[in-house]
Order: structure tokens, then sequence, then C-alpha cells
């Protein structure tokens, strides 16, 4: 169980069109979505979390009206990469936080998905 | 914000070696996983372990949370092993709660030679 996808796995367009990516929950509901962004050799970093219903909130530095983020059901997110640049090429994740039990106490384990790969010519 | 340190950094062992991967976080967590992520960009989830120890397979993790550090071990390594493994936390809030964000190390880049 637990099991993430994402779709497309890689994409190319053109600077200045938008790209959407779908990250979907196969086998659970997630209430909580995230998404991340991963430059070559380097580590993840959190863009924003998107909740079920309500707005994203995006971290320090990320341009919420370039990343358009949203969580229309339990088992859907999408990112918007509007007016994309060369620089917007990287490796886009997102993942899934599923509750559960460990050691008599909620946890939140995160799941991910296989990764989007964007390049902007 | 929580600092997550990994070391080493980089790590090249022969087959059948054991190893051991270390994470030291500045804050208390709420939360803490490790993950392998391999040459496709995939992260697999390898523990999920705020505190104690878990063992799956050759591989086994233990949490110190009053020390603020954990350490992956793995033993008989494999090529298929080799790979970037990422420790990642959830701080503990002000109020004691969780932001159920996680903060990542830079990793631990592993590579297995035959």
């Amino acid at each position: 169980g637990a099991v993430v996808s994402q779709h497309p796995s890689w994409v190319i367009c053109k600077s200045g069109t938008s790209v959407k990516i779908e990250c979907r929950s196969l086998d659970f509901q997630a209430t909580t979505m995230f998404w991340y962004r991963q430059f070559p050799k380097q580590s993840l970093m959190l863009m924003a979390t998107s909740n079920e219903g309500s707005k994203a909130t995006y971290e320090q530095g990320v341009e919420k009206d370039k990343f358009l983020i949203n969580h229309a059901s339990l088992t859907l997110s999408t990112l918007t990469v509007t007016s994309a640049h060369p620089e917007d090429s990287s490796f886009y994740i997102c993942s899934a936080s599923r509750p559960g039990l460990a050691g008599g106490r909620i946890s939140y384990e995160q799941y991910f998905g296989p990764g989007t790969r964007l390049t902007v010519t | 914000g929580i600092q997550v340190e990994q070391s080493p950094p980089d790590l090249i062992l022969q087959e059948g070696a054991n190893s051991t991967l270390r994470c030291n976080f500045s804050d208390s967590v709420n939360n803490l996983q490790w993950f392998h992520q391999n040459p496709w960009g995939q992260l697999i989830n390898l523990f999920y372990i705020p505190s104690g120890t878990k063992q799956n397979g050759r591989l086994s993790a233990t949490t110190v949370a009053t020390e603020r550090y954990s350490l992956l071990y793995i033993s008989s390594s494999q090529t298929t092993d080799s790979g970037v493994y990422f420790c990642a936390v959830d701080p503990l809030s002000r109020s004691g709660g969780s932001n159920y964000k996680l903060t990542f190390g830079k990793g631990t880049l592993l590579t297995v030679n035959p």
C-alpha cells in the first residue's frame, strides 16, 4: 500500500508556456500533499504544502503566482508551472501524507511519487 | 529552522561490506524518515523512526531522540543498494505538535562496487 503516482514523468516545453503536473495517491486518501523541487546532485527543497479543499501554503521564496497548486480531491493535487522559463527546469517531486499508528501515536508518514523531470527550452 | 546534517557525504564500498550512515538534527522532532533515492529519482521509504530501533532485512535504523541523531545500518551491501540515502525530519512545533513538513539533509551518496 501507500502508492503515489505522478504524471507526466518527464516533459519538455517552450519558454513562456504552462505545464501541469498531477500527483495522485492511488490506494489511500491524503488530506495533505507536498511539492518538492530537486536540482541535480542536491537535496529536496519543499515548495509548498497542499491541503484538500483549501489554499496551498508556500515556503518562503516560492512564487505562488508562478507555481499554482490545486488540491481538489483527497487523492489528487496538481502543480502548474506558469509562464515557464529555462531556470524552472528541475525535477519536481510530490508526496502524500498517510496517517497511521506507530508506537501508540498517530504518525504521518510521507510517501513520494516518482517525480517529473521538466525541461524548459 | 531545524538543521539536518548527514555524514559521510560520499561512501564507496565493496559488495558485502557493512556501513553506517549518520543523521544529526538540531532540534526536537516529531517524525524522522530515512529514504533511498534510486538512480531514476524515486524515493523509497526505508524507515519511519522518530525514536527507537527498527530492522528490515539487511537494513536497520536507530534514532536517539534525546541526543538528536539517527543511524542507518546497511549490512552485506549489494550493488543495488547504490544511490542517495536521505534523512528527513519533521520538527516539533512550539506547541508540541507537528507541521507535518519534512526538512531533508543533503544525503549520503553510496556506491557499492561489485
